[in-house]
């Protein structure tokens, strides 16, 4: 199975600052048709997850423009160029280019 | 509205079974595959399993030989049959939506339902 490994696990973050996570897996995400299988997700406080990037740097539909994700391989990243208050919560990343499916262990990002 | 209602969970005793279900709405079921992810109380996400829109069915070592996933596109219904349940298997269950290619997700897992919750008790 692909290990993520994701980095930091806690994030505390000032309002308009910028933050980044860091996802790294134990197999290349990059399939020979040349995307890269790497999504994130955010986990909101009492909420189920929801979709922020797929194909490593595609936004999904509805998601601000200051969130960007970057990286190929196995190495991944996911920018906020300033954190808001509604940004707090869990974050995975999640591999797709192979069965089983896995999940990054989570980010925590909290508002100092 | 695109919405995954789940149902089906509950309390059941070590060993027990349990059945879960998932009706989709909104968007046309028999297009999407259509996944099982679960999260214990305060820990990440796991993956469980997955229903292609051919049928195939895929799981991880956890859980194989002990759940089956099905759909019925007739009734726009995903399900969970779940059995010799243990303790590690108390989670909230979540049904999400893919558009995958060759199993593979083509753009996220970009809806999710809201979970069921499944307690493996004595």
């Amino acid at each position: 199975d692909i290990v993520m490994t994701q980095s930091p696990l806690s994030l505390p973050v000032t309002p308009g600052e910028p933050a980044s996570i860091s996802c790294r897996s134990s197999q290349s995400l990059l399939h020979s048709n040349g995307k890269n299988y790497l999504d994130w997700y955010l986990q909101k406080p009492g909420q189920s997850p929801q979709l922020l990037i797929y194909l490593g740097s595609n936004r999904a539909s509805g998601v601000p423009d200051r969130f960007s994700g970057s990286g190929s391989g196995r190495d991944f990243t996911l920018k906020i160029s300033r954190v808001e208050a509604e940004d707090v919560g869990d974050y995975y990343c999640m591999q797709g280019v192979q069965i089983p499916y896995t999940f990054g262990q989570g980010t925590k990002l909290e508002i100092k | 509205e695109v919405q995954l209602v789940e149902s089906g969970g509950g309390l059941v005793q070590p060993g027990g079974s349990l059945r879960l279900s998932c009706a989709a709405s909104g968007f046309t079921f028999s297009s999407y595959d259509m996944h099982w992810v679960r999260q214990v109380k305060g820990k990440g996400l796991e993956w469980v399993s997955v229903v292609g829109t051919a049928l195939d069915a895929y799981y991880p070592d956890s859980v194989k030989g002990r759940f089956t996933v099905s759909r019925e596109n007739a009734k726009n219904s995903l399900y969970l049959q779940m059995n010799s349940l243990t303790v590690d298997d108390t989670a909230v269950y979540y049904c999400v939506r893919v558009q995958g290619e060759w199993l593979r997700p083509k753009s996220g897992m970009d809806v999710w339902g809201r979970g069921t919750t499944v307690t493996v008790s004595s």
